[in-house]
């Protein structure tokens, strides 16, 4: 069955720094997202991407968050200048509708 | 925005006993999904369920729209059953679908 697929399973970094969080989506799917999950918390929406463009976000998706699909397989979070608070859990999922289908995540670490 | 509320938060069983999580949201929704989150943080889908009954070896769900609840059933539970079971309800905003996750339910099945 294919799958999202999601790079580096763990990321550590410093603050300040800038990452980029890399999902493949399950190749004939429209709709990609990225989720977010503090530890011990439940899950966020962060974003929506429909037709190259963001077609909803959230309140924790600011200006320092951006999204892309550079070349129509990958799917790209980044965080410009990365907080301590942004230390999380980051989902990429994917759909042609409904259900969504969720990679395996990137633990995020801001030291 | 729509609220979706998970019991009991915590559950603790012996290996072999039954157990009955339950999900209710405020308003409709389009879909539901049931997830296990494993201890490696994977988000594990269980059930697509938007009205109805669905079985799946040991673990069924079933999903009334009409008065906002879902319930998810382990039967026979084994250790390899712990973890955080999440029930999220698909709205579509924006132009996608996107899922609002509850709290979870913290599952311990002990030997």
């Amino acid at each position: 069955e294919p799958e999202v697929t999601q790079t580096p399973s763990h990321q550590v970094t410093q603050m300040g720094q800038e990452v980029i969080l890399r999902c493949v989506p399950i190749s004939n799917h429209l709709y990609f997202y990225w989720y977010r999950q503090i530890l011990g918390q439940k899950v966020e929406f962060l974003v929506s991407f429909y037709n190259n463009e963001i077609s909803e976000k959230s309140e924790i998706f600011d200006d320092q968050f951006s999204v892309e699909r550079p070349d129509g397989s990958n799917f790209t979070l980044k965080i410009r200048s990365t907080k301590l608070e942004d230390s999380a859990m980051y989902f990429c999922a994917s759909s042609r509708g409904s259900p969504l289908h969720f990679g395996n995540g990137t633990r995020l670490t801001v030291t | 925005g729509i609220q979706v509320e998970q019991s009991p938060p915590d559950l603790i069983l012996q290996e072999g006993a039954n157990s009955t999580l339950r999900c209710n949201f405020s308003d409709s929704v389009n879909n539901l999904q049931w997830f296990h989150q494993n201890p490696w943080g994977q988000l594990i889908n269980l059930f697509y369920i938007p009205s109805g009954t669905k079985q799946n070896g040991r673990l069924s769900a079933t999903t009334v729209a009409t008065e906002r609840y879902s319930l998810l059933y382990i039967s026979s539970s084994q250790t390899t059953d712990s973890g955080v079971y999440f029930c999220a309800v698909e709205l579509y905003q924006g132009g996608s679908e996107k899922l609002v996750f509850g709290k979870g339910t913290k599952l311990t099945v002990n030997p």
